[in-house]
């Protein structure tokens, strides 16, 4: 199976920042990647397929990058909004597997 | 707009079964690539299964394989998770979703407790 590791696990920032997530995949996984958004007691939301495709309705400060193993989940200018724990999900597989999550707090 | 909502979840004992159901509405279901994931109390996603629009492939992560049955009808936009032999490290949030792709939604989830 394909594992998946995201860093950092926790990150303090505060509003305005710049903030970023990676994501390491154990073998290339080419931009079968998503990114999600998870507030507590809330199902998690689709911010970004195939790696750097924003999902209709997603802030435009939120974007993806990255192809192969290594992925990076970029905040711009972190609104109160955006303080919530965050995955990384591939896809290319037939074993879909999500990283541990990252949770972005003040 | 893309409605799931889980339902079947409750308290089960150990060995026990429990089926779930998602009714899917806004799309057209039998196009979409449908997915359950789990959430087990103050920890992080874990995929189980996928099962693709037609039905004919299904895949499901090792911790479920040979307990765990997906299914899905398309006539009633409904999409199912048969649990069999639960046991305790299964208690979870149970979430169905859509494939990572434009539009993609979750449901609310719905909570299994396995327990004696």
């Amino acid at each position: 199976d394909i594992q998946m590791t995201q860093s950092p696990s926790t990150l303090s920032a505060s509003v305005g920042d710049i903030v970023t997530i990676t994501c390491r995949a154990s073998r290339s996984i080419s931009i079968w990647l998503a990114w999600y958004q998870q507030k507590p007691g809330n199902a998690p939301k689709l911010l970004i397929y195939r790696a750097s495709s924003l999902e209709s309705g997603v802030p435009s400060r939120f974007s993806g990058s990255g192809s192969g193993t290594d992925f990076t989940l970029t905040i711009n200018s972190l609104q109160p909004d955006d303080f919530a724990t965050y995955y990384c999900q591939q896809y290319v597989s037939q074993s879909w597997t999500f990283g541990q999550g990252t949770k972005v707090e003040i | 707009e893309v409605h799931l909502v889980e339902s079947g979840g409750g308290l089960v004992q150990p060995g026990g079964s429990l089926r779930l159901s998602c009714a899917a509405s806004g799309l057209s279901f039998n196009t979409y690539t449908m997915t359950w994931v789990r959430q087990a109390p103050g920890k992080g996603l874990e995929w189980i299964s996928y099962i693709i629009g037609s039905g004919q492939s299904i895949y499901y992560a090792d911790s479920v394989r040979g307990r765990f049955t997906v299914s899905r009808d398309n006539a009633k936009n409904s999409l199912f998770l048969q649990m069999n032999n639960l046991r305790d490290e299964d208690t979870a949030v149970y979430y169905c979703a859509g494939e990572p792709a434009p539009g993609a939604r979750w449901g609310q989830g719905t909570l299994v407790t396995v327990s004696s």
